[in-house]
């Protein structure tokens, strides 16, 4: 059974960083492009990251440029996202997809990990 | 960038109804779309990808057609478990993924 588990969400300073951790099982992680969605209250979904299966190739909404950093541990079978400079407008809930590839759909999720950004 | 909209945004049906969700793209993406069912404190289920083809396990009653810039989901006979929110996806390169605004389905 996949399962993706998230975890390191919670609050933090405007200008604060943060680094949320997602741990797979289920399926052959190396294998997979991974990626970051994330969900702000009573909004709707706004992809954040993808990774490339070897971590060689990595993709950001424009809103994350520069502030956010998506990596894998293969041999952890984790995934993470570094987030630094971080805005009231991070405020949201995270989840860890896996991106299916060829057909271009986040085919199993997290249950998400709620990351509030506040003074 | 390429937009996405749904409608409507809200949507009220009863149990027994046939429902249906457009979902249009500010640009072709060929039949790039998926759908995907969302409850409240809830992760998002993936429905439908390549725009028609149903998820496995998920029921027959959900039905995804369409291509270029406009698609629709259709539920044949909404159930009492299938009032959620609806949201659609494109995808266009590896580089950029939008979600659509999302259709709430509620009871009438």
């Amino acid at each position: 059974e996949v399962q993706l588990v998230e975890s390191g969400g919670g609050l933090v300073q405007p200008g604060g960083s943060l680094r949320l951790s997602c741990a797979a099982s289920g399926f052959t992680f190396s294998s997979y492009w991974m990626s970051w969605v994330r969900q702000a209250p009573g909004k709707g979904l706004e992809w954040v990251a993808n990774i490339k299966q070897d971590g060689s190739e990595k993709y950001y909404v424009d809103s994350v440029k520069g502030r956010f950093t998506i990596s894998r541990d293969n041999a952890k079978n984790s995934l993470y996202l570094q987030m630094n400079s971080l805005r009231a407008e991070d405020t949201a809930v995270y989840y860890c997809a896996r991106f299916s590839g060829l057909e271009a759909h986040f085919d199993y999720w997290g249950q998400g990990t709620l990351v509030t950004v506040s003074s | 960038d390429i937009q996405m909209t749904q409608s409507p945004s809200t949507l009220s049906a009863s149990v027994g109804d046939r429902v249906t969700i457009t979902c249009r793209a500010s640009q072709s993406i060929s039949s790039w779309l998926a759908w995907y069912q969302q409850k409240p404190g809830k992760a998002p289920k993936l429905l439908i990808y390549k725009a028609s083809s149903l998820e496995s396990g998920v029921p027959s009653r959900f039905s995804g057609s369409g291509s270029g810039t406009e698609f629709t989901l259709t539920i044949s006979s909404l159930q009492p478990d299938d009032f959620a929110t609806y949201y659609c996806q494109q995808y266009n390169s590896y580089s950029v993924f939008t979600f659509g605004p999302g259709t709430k389905v509620d009871i009438k």
